[in-house]
């Protein structure tokens, strides 16, 4: 079994200050982590992905992630925002415990990012 | 290369009328997905395929079918629709399983309102 808890549901930072959004995880198999990014009436685009190679993951657009084996977490951070980040992300994890490779999506984080 | 793209974009239906959703890839991955997108839900598998000819049930299949008679394409639809099936509806195709095969990748959505 496998299951994604996004801790917050939405939030909100000014341009060009730290953007944190948590993702905490379960898995009964060494997970692959992902995070995907949705804006605004678009499918979903990869940003990154942790596949058991170095535990902090460089994305695109400067977005970095840390996956915390102790602590199940994969934190998705990027130093500085910029507006075009506002958008909703989502964290997903993927187990192989089945014939397919099942995908389990977080609730998902909206960021607001102010002027 | 188009990569995913999904058919039509927007729809709107009346309780207990039939539509079909197509997916069609020029990726050649073998594993096509249909899921849901509701609002705070993040996005629930309903159907997927791991290759032509096959399909299988995902999370939340009642009310759908589904059919792969060629690689590149993965039809869903719906035989009666009904309002709770209104939805944002995504396919993603991937390789196959395993940590690199499975990342997928997302057409734009199409947006359906049952009334």
């Amino acid at each position: 079994a496998q299951s994604v808890t996004q801790l917050d549901s939405h939030v909100s930072v000014s341009e060009g200050t730290p953007v944190l959004l948590r993702c905490n995880y379960s898995s009964s198999y060494s997970p692959s982590l992902f995070w995907y990014v949705q804006h605004p009436n678009k499918g979903l685009q990869l940003l990154l992905k942790y596949t058991s190679a170095a535990t902090l993951v460089k994305g695109i657009n400067g977005f970095e992630a840390e996956f915390k084996k102790s602590e199940t977490s994969f934190h998705l951070t990027k130093p500085s925002a910029h507006m075009s980040d506002a958008a909703e992300y989502f964290c997903v994890v993927s187990g192989f415990g089945t014939s397919y490779g099942k995908l389990t999506f977080g609730q998902g984080t909206i960021l607001t990012v102010h002027p | 290369n188009a990569g995913v793209t999904q058919t039509p974009k927007f729809r709107v239906l009346k309780t207990g009328q039939s539509m079909t959703l197509l997916c069609a890839q020029d990726m050649n991955h073998e594993y096509m997905y249909w899921y849901r997108q509701d609002p705070g839900m993040g996005l629930r598998l309903i159907h997927y395929s791991v290759g032509e000819g096959t399909t299988a049930k995902g999370e939340v299949p009642d009310g759908y079918n589904v059919s792969r008679l060629k690689k590149q394409n993965f039809l869903l639809g719906l035989e009666s629709a009904a309002p709770s099936q209104t939805s944002v509806y995504f396919c993603a195709t991937s390789y196959g399983r395993g940590q690199v095969k499975n990342i997928q990748y997302f057409g734009a959505g199409t947006r359906l309102s049952v009334l």
